[in-house]
Protein backbone atom coordinates (compact mmCIF):
# COMPACT_ATOMS: atom_id res chain seq x y z
CA UNK A 1 0.00 0.00 0.00
CA UNK A 2 1.04 3.27 -0.42
CA UNK A 3 1.96 5.30 2.07
CA UNK A 4 4.38 6.90 4.47
CA UNK A 5 6.51 4.52 7.28
CA UNK A 6 8.27 6.27 10.32
CA UNK A 7 10.47 4.64 12.35
CA UNK A 8 10.97 3.95 15.08
CA UNK A 9 7.49 4.31 16.51
CA UNK A 10 8.58 4.84 20.12
CA UNK A 11 12.74 5.82 20.91
CA UNK A 12 14.12 6.30 24.08
CA UNK A 13 17.25 8.51 24.16
CA UNK A 14 19.66 9.44 26.81
CA UNK A 15 20.37 13.34 27.47
CA UNK A 16 23.38 14.55 25.06
CA UNK A 17 22.52 11.49 22.39
CA UNK A 18 21.63 12.52 18.84
CA UNK A 19 18.93 10.18 16.98
CA UNK A 20 17.40 9.54 13.87
CA UNK A 21 14.01 9.70 12.58
CA UNK A 22 13.44 8.01 9.67
CA UNK A 23 10.46 8.71 7.80
CA UNK A 24 9.85 7.08 3.71
CA UNK A 25 7.04 8.08 1.37
CA UNK A 26 6.19 5.70 -1.58
CA UNK A 27 3.79 8.12 -3.06
CA UNK A 28 5.94 9.41 -5.45
CA UNK A 29 5.71 13.15 -3.49
CA UNK A 30 8.28 16.07 -4.29
CA UNK A 31 7.67 17.48 -0.87
CA UNK A 32 8.27 16.19 2.44
CA UNK A 33 7.83 17.64 6.29
CA UNK A 34 8.75 17.09 9.35
CA UNK A 35 6.48 18.51 12.63
CA UNK A 36 6.73 18.29 15.97
CA UNK A 37 3.36 17.60 17.90
CA UNK A 38 3.01 19.24 21.91
CA UNK A 39 -0.16 18.76 23.81
CA UNK A 40 -1.53 22.22 23.49
CA UNK A 41 0.42 23.97 20.92
CA UNK A 42 -1.03 21.72 17.59
CA UNK A 43 1.60 20.86 14.90
CA UNK A 44 5.09 22.89 14.61
CA UNK A 45 7.04 23.09 11.44
CA UNK A 46 10.62 21.82 11.98
CA UNK A 47 11.68 21.53 8.01
CA UNK A 48 10.41 21.07 4.95
CA UNK A 49 12.40 19.84 1.64
CA UNK A 50 10.14 20.32 -1.65
CA UNK A 51 13.04 18.73 -3.79
CA UNK A 52 15.53 16.48 -3.53
CA UNK A 53 19.13 18.01 -1.96
CA UNK A 54 16.98 20.82 -1.02
CA UNK A 55 15.49 22.05 2.16
CA UNK A 56 14.17 24.90 4.17
CA UNK A 57 13.97 25.62 8.05
CA UNK A 58 10.41 25.83 9.12
CA UNK A 59 9.54 27.42 12.66
CA UNK A 60 11.46 25.38 15.51
CA UNK A 61 14.73 24.09 13.44
CA UNK A 62 17.05 24.93 16.34
CA UNK A 63 18.57 21.78 17.41
CA UNK A 64 17.01 19.56 14.43
CA UNK A 65 18.84 18.80 11.06
CA UNK A 66 17.53 17.07 8.38
CA UNK A 67 19.04 15.57 4.73
CA UNK A 68 17.42 14.62 1.59
CA UNK A 69 19.28 13.03 -0.74
CA UNK A 70 16.65 10.59 -1.94
CA UNK A 71 12.91 11.62 -2.91
CA UNK A 72 11.47 9.03 -0.58
CA UNK A 73 13.67 9.62 2.12
CA UNK A 74 13.81 12.55 4.75
CA UNK A 75 15.19 11.58 7.93
CA UNK A 76 15.03 13.84 10.95
CA UNK A 77 18.06 14.14 13.35
CA UNK A 78 17.30 15.44 17.12
CA UNK A 79 20.47 16.39 18.54
CA UNK A 80 21.96 17.25 21.73
CA UNK A 81 21.42 20.68 21.14
CA UNK A 82 17.70 20.82 21.08
CA UNK A 83 16.82 21.49 24.87
CA UNK A 84 13.60 19.78 24.97
CA UNK A 85 13.61 16.57 22.41
CA UNK A 86 10.76 14.91 24.26
CA UNK A 87 7.79 15.13 21.76
CA UNK A 88 5.37 13.31 19.09
CA UNK A 89 6.99 13.74 15.49
CA UNK A 90 5.17 13.87 12.15
CA UNK A 91 6.64 13.03 8.97
CA UNK A 92 4.18 14.46 5.72
CA UNK A 93 4.46 14.47 2.27
CA UNK A 94 2.94 16.65 -0.48
CA UNK A 95 2.78 15.72 -4.16
CA UNK A 96 2.93 19.44 -5.33
CA UNK A 97 3.47 22.37 -2.71
CA UNK A 98 1.36 22.65 0.59
CA UNK A 99 -0.07 25.42 -0.58
CA UNK A 100 -2.19 23.62 -3.28
CA UNK A 101 -2.76 19.91 -1.80
CA UNK A 102 -3.30 17.96 0.62
CA UNK A 103 -0.33 16.25 3.31
CA UNK A 104 -0.36 12.60 4.04
CA UNK A 105 1.41 11.79 7.71
CA UNK A 106 3.13 8.82 8.57
CA UNK A 107 1.62 7.32 11.92
CA UNK A 108 4.18 9.73 14.08
CA UNK A 109 7.57 8.87 16.33
CA UNK A 110 7.54 9.04 20.10
CA UNK A 111 10.46 10.39 21.03
CA UNK A 112 11.52 10.39 25.01
CA UNK A 113 14.46 11.51 26.81
CA UNK A 114 15.66 9.83 29.91
CA UNK B 1 4.18 36.95 12.54
CA UNK B 2 2.01 34.57 10.88
CA UNK B 3 0.05 32.43 13.09
CA UNK B 4 -3.21 30.35 13.17
CA UNK B 5 -5.79 30.03 16.35
CA UNK B 6 -8.10 28.13 17.25
CA UNK B 7 -10.02 28.91 19.91
CA UNK B 8 -11.23 25.84 21.69
CA UNK B 9 -8.93 23.31 23.32
CA UNK B 10 -11.25 20.71 24.00
CA UNK B 11 -15.02 20.61 23.24
CA UNK B 12 -17.31 18.20 25.02
CA UNK B 13 -20.71 17.60 23.32
CA UNK B 14 -23.76 15.03 23.29
CA UNK B 15 -24.73 13.45 19.73
CA UNK B 16 -26.83 14.85 17.93
CA UNK B 17 -25.40 18.38 18.84
CA UNK B 18 -24.57 20.84 16.70
CA UNK B 19 -20.75 21.66 16.59
CA UNK B 20 -18.63 25.10 15.35
CA UNK B 21 -15.00 25.49 15.88
CA UNK B 22 -13.65 28.63 15.70
CA UNK B 23 -10.38 29.02 13.56
CA UNK B 24 -8.61 32.47 13.08
CA UNK B 25 -5.50 33.78 10.64
CA UNK B 26 -2.97 36.53 10.98
CA UNK B 27 -2.13 36.36 7.59
CA UNK B 28 -2.62 39.46 5.28
CA UNK B 29 -2.30 38.13 2.02
CA UNK B 30 -4.10 35.68 0.10
CA UNK B 31 -4.09 32.43 2.07
CA UNK B 32 -5.40 28.42 1.24
CA UNK B 33 -6.87 27.11 4.56
CA UNK B 34 -7.55 23.42 5.49
CA UNK B 35 -9.09 21.41 8.61
CA UNK B 36 -7.26 18.34 9.34
CA UNK B 37 -8.69 15.55 11.44
CA UNK B 38 -6.47 13.11 13.70
CA UNK B 39 -8.68 10.14 15.16
CA UNK B 40 -7.73 8.51 18.26
CA UNK B 41 -5.40 5.85 16.77
CA UNK B 42 -5.39 7.14 13.13
CA UNK B 43 -2.85 9.32 10.85
CA UNK B 44 -4.04 13.18 10.91
CA UNK B 45 -5.92 13.87 7.33
CA UNK B 46 -7.61 16.31 5.64
CA UNK B 47 -10.99 16.97 6.61
CA UNK B 48 -11.67 20.26 3.60
CA UNK B 49 -9.82 22.89 2.44
CA UNK B 50 -10.43 26.07 0.92
CA UNK B 51 -8.35 27.75 -1.86
CA UNK B 52 -10.62 30.41 -3.83
CA UNK B 53 -14.36 30.64 -4.78
CA UNK B 54 -17.22 29.69 -2.99
CA UNK B 55 -16.59 30.36 0.80
CA UNK B 56 -18.79 27.82 2.13
CA UNK B 57 -16.78 24.50 1.72
CA UNK B 58 -17.98 21.02 2.05
CA UNK B 59 -16.05 18.28 3.61
CA UNK B 60 -16.14 14.54 4.04
CA UNK B 61 -18.69 13.22 6.85
CA UNK B 62 -20.84 16.20 6.63
CA UNK B 63 -18.44 18.73 7.86
CA UNK B 64 -18.53 22.20 6.32
CA UNK B 65 -16.31 25.52 6.81
CA UNK B 66 -16.93 28.70 6.16
CA UNK B 67 -14.39 31.42 4.98
CA UNK B 68 -15.29 35.17 6.22
CA UNK B 69 -12.14 37.31 4.84
CA UNK B 70 -13.21 40.15 6.93
CA UNK B 71 -13.14 38.27 10.10
CA UNK B 72 -10.28 36.12 9.36
CA UNK B 73 -12.27 33.05 10.05
CA UNK B 74 -12.38 29.64 8.55
CA UNK B 75 -14.92 28.05 11.55
CA UNK B 76 -15.70 24.44 11.23
CA UNK B 77 -19.38 23.39 11.72
CA UNK B 78 -21.31 19.97 11.79
CA UNK B 79 -25.10 20.10 12.15
CA UNK B 80 -25.39 17.27 14.12
CA UNK B 81 -22.09 15.31 15.82
CA UNK B 82 -22.06 11.36 16.36
CA UNK B 83 -19.73 9.87 18.62
CA UNK B 84 -18.16 8.47 16.03
CA UNK B 85 -16.98 11.99 15.45
CA UNK B 86 -14.51 11.76 18.73
CA UNK B 87 -11.14 13.15 17.78
CA UNK B 88 -8.95 16.35 17.89
CA UNK B 89 -9.04 18.73 14.59
CA UNK B 90 -6.62 21.39 13.04
CA UNK B 91 -7.20 24.57 11.35
CA UNK B 92 -3.97 25.02 9.13
CA UNK B 93 -3.05 28.19 7.02
CA UNK B 94 -0.56 28.84 4.28
CA UNK B 95 0.60 32.25 2.40
CA UNK B 96 -0.21 32.14 -1.77
CA UNK B 97 3.49 32.91 -2.26
CA UNK B 98 5.32 30.76 1.09
CA UNK B 99 4.20 27.46 -1.19
CA UNK B 100 5.66 24.80 1.51
CA UNK B 101 4.87 26.19 4.72
CA UNK B 102 1.47 24.98 6.33
CA UNK B 103 1.03 26.74 9.76
CA UNK B 104 -1.27 24.43 12.04
CA UNK B 105 -3.24 26.28 14.65
CA UNK B 106 -3.17 24.45 18.07
CA UNK B 107 -5.68 21.87 17.64
CA UNK B 108 -9.50 21.33 19.46
CA UNK B 109 -10.05 18.29 20.91
CA UNK B 110 -13.56 16.68 20.62
CA UNK B 111 -15.36 14.62 22.67
CA UNK B 112 -18.82 13.42 21.66
CA UNK B 113 -20.93 11.64 24.67
CA UNK B 114 -23.17 9.21 23.10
Amino acid sequence: DGGITQSPKYLFRKEGQNVTLSCEQNLNHDAMYWYRQDPGQGLRLIYYSQIVNDFQKGDIAEGYSVSREKKESFPLTVTSAQKNPTAFYLCASSKGLASTGELFFGEGSRLTVL
Amino acid sequence: AQSVSQHNHHVILSEAASLELGCNYSYGGTVNLFWYVQYPGQHLQLLLKYFSGDPLVKGIKGFEAEFIKSKFSFNLRKPSVQWSDTAEYFCAATVYNQGGKLIFGQGTELSVKP
